[in-house]
């Protein structure tokens, strides 16, 4: 059980284009989502905390309206990287916590590449 | 600012030794931890959860929580090195703005060597 889905894995983009990333809790409700960024060697980075119905939270420097959070169902949340650049080039990851748990589960993570 | 601080790595330990890794943190209010494995060049897999303070074994993975000293650490045990990976450790958040989220130690890097 406790499985999290993400989707792309893997995402190769010119610059300038937007690039949508889902995460969805396969066998459990997920009241909360979670998005990371993850830097090559560096640990994860909280970017936003996803609630379904209600407009997500961001980390202090995350511009919300670059990476617009949409949490729709109890079961999906998604990422959109509005405009990319290359220094938006990263690791994404999504988390989500099981109701009446408190645990995280991860889904695989997105690799996005801007050229 | 709540933090969280793994001992430094790389740690490099022989094949069926005991590995170590320790985390301390600042929030002492924080009553859930968590101790993720992350592979190379993929995402973080929960190993243990701990809230009680003591010991909570699983398999060959212990994990000691120590509130009083804000001390949180897991053992393991006969290491293969199939465990070979970044080691994270992580805090919930409980008050506030900080409910429900996790942060991050700067992880350990494990290597366990035939």
């Amino acid at each position: 059980g406790a499985v999290v889905s993400q989707h792309p894995s893997r995402v190769i983009c010119k610059s300038g284009t937007s690039v949508k990333i889902e995460c969805r809790s396969l066998d459990f409700q997920a009241t909360t989502m979670f998005w990371y960024r993850q830097f090559p060697k560096k640990s994860l980075m909280l970017m936003a905390t996803s609630n379904e119905g209600s407009k997500a939270t961001y980390e202090q420097g995350v511009e919300k309206d670059k990476f617009l959070i949409n949490h729709a169902s109890l079961t999906l949340s998604t990422l959109t990287v509005t405009s990319a650049h290359p220094e938006d080039s990263s690791f994404y990851i999504c988390s989500a916590r099981a109701l009446a748990k408190n645990i995280q589960y991860f889904g695989a993570g997105t690799r996005l590449s801007v050229l | 600012q709540k933090e969280v601080e793994q001992n430094s790595g790389p740690l490099s330990v022989p094949e069926g030794a005991i590995a170590s890794l320790n985390c301390t943190y600042s929030d002492r209010g924080s009553q859930s931890f968590f101790w993720y494995r992350q592979y190379s060049g993929k995402s973080p897999e929960l190993i243990m959860s701990i809230y009680s303070n003591g010991d909570k074994e699983d398999g060959r993975f212990t994990a000691q929580l120590n509130k009083a000293s804000q001390y949180v650490s897991l053992l393991i045990r006969d290491s293969q090195p199939s465990d070979s990976a970044t080691y994270l450790c992580a805090v919930e958040g409980v008050g506030g703005t900080s409910y429900g989220k996790l942060t991050f130690g700067q992880g350990t890097i494990l290597t366990v060597h035939p």
